[in-house]
């Protein structure tokens, strides 16, 4: 495709059940990113993976945030036992590369009643 | 820590008019990157424009300039010739890299509506 997708476009589940969110970067981007936008905490880095190297998980904002990317191309970001707080937009971004301009797909809003 | 501040909430302008959002932010480093990021109602973050700390020429992309105060850590962005569909949420961002990883660390936003 020609930009970032990611499905679903929007998600309602009550609490404690797990989500999977899908993300598909830009063919041949090498970096791709995760964020939160929230009402109360604005937007929030949550996860960065760089080809194939170790991604780094430091804006994970608990143990039951979760996330992985196969083959270097797609990634899903799961959330177990889901939180009220864990409602917001998701957002995927990736690059060609480290340091370049991040292109984000439309994200995924995610209701938890 | 680097932080990225906005200090107008919201703005607003009338077509074809002149605008400029303010943003600030800090750092240590020497040489960073700094964005605008516009959200339209639909959600998908678009960028604006993109600029090198190294780089002293303010970047200008069309309609959109910035004013790069580096000494200051100020980066404004100006709409020239405002049209209807600027009418956005606008972010300012700073890209932290460190060990490998980097980010976009954001401002709060500014809701900008350009009136007819």
């Amino acid at each position: 495709g020609a930009g970032v997708s990611q499905s679903p476009s929007n998600k309602v589940t009550e609490k404690g059940k797990d989500v999977e969110l899908r993300c598909d970067p830009i063919s041949g981007h090498t970096a791709l990113y995760w964020y939160r936008q929230s009402l109360g905490q604005g937007l929030e880095f949550l996860i960065y993976f760089q080809g194939n190297s170790a991604p780094d998980k430091s804006g994970l904002p608990s143990d039951r945030f979760s996330a992985e990317r196969t083959g270097g191309s797609v990634s899903t970001l799961t959330i177990q036992r889901t939180q009220q707080e864990d409602s917001a937009v998701y957002l995927c971004a990736s690059s060609l590369t480290s340091g370049d301009e991040q292109f984000f797909g439309p994200g995924t809003r995610l209701t938890v009643l | 820590a680097q932080t990225v501040t906005q200090s107008q909430p919201e703005m607003s302008v009338q077509e074809a008019e002149t605008v400029t959002l303010s943003c600030t932010y800090d750092t240590s480093e020497s040489n960073y990157y700094l964005f605008w990021y516009k959200q339209p109602p639909s959600r998908q973050m678009i960028l604006v424009i993109r600029q090198e700390a190294y780089k002293q020429q303010n970047a200008t992309e069309n309609r959109f300039s910035v004013n790069f105060q580096k000494a200051a850590k100020s980066f404004s962005l100006k709409i020239s010739d405002s049209q209807l569909g600027d009418t956005a949420m606008y972010f300012c961002a700073f890209m932290k890299r460190w060990g490998g990883s980097e980010k976009l660390v954001f401002g709060k936003g500014m809701k900008l509506t350009v009136n007819p």
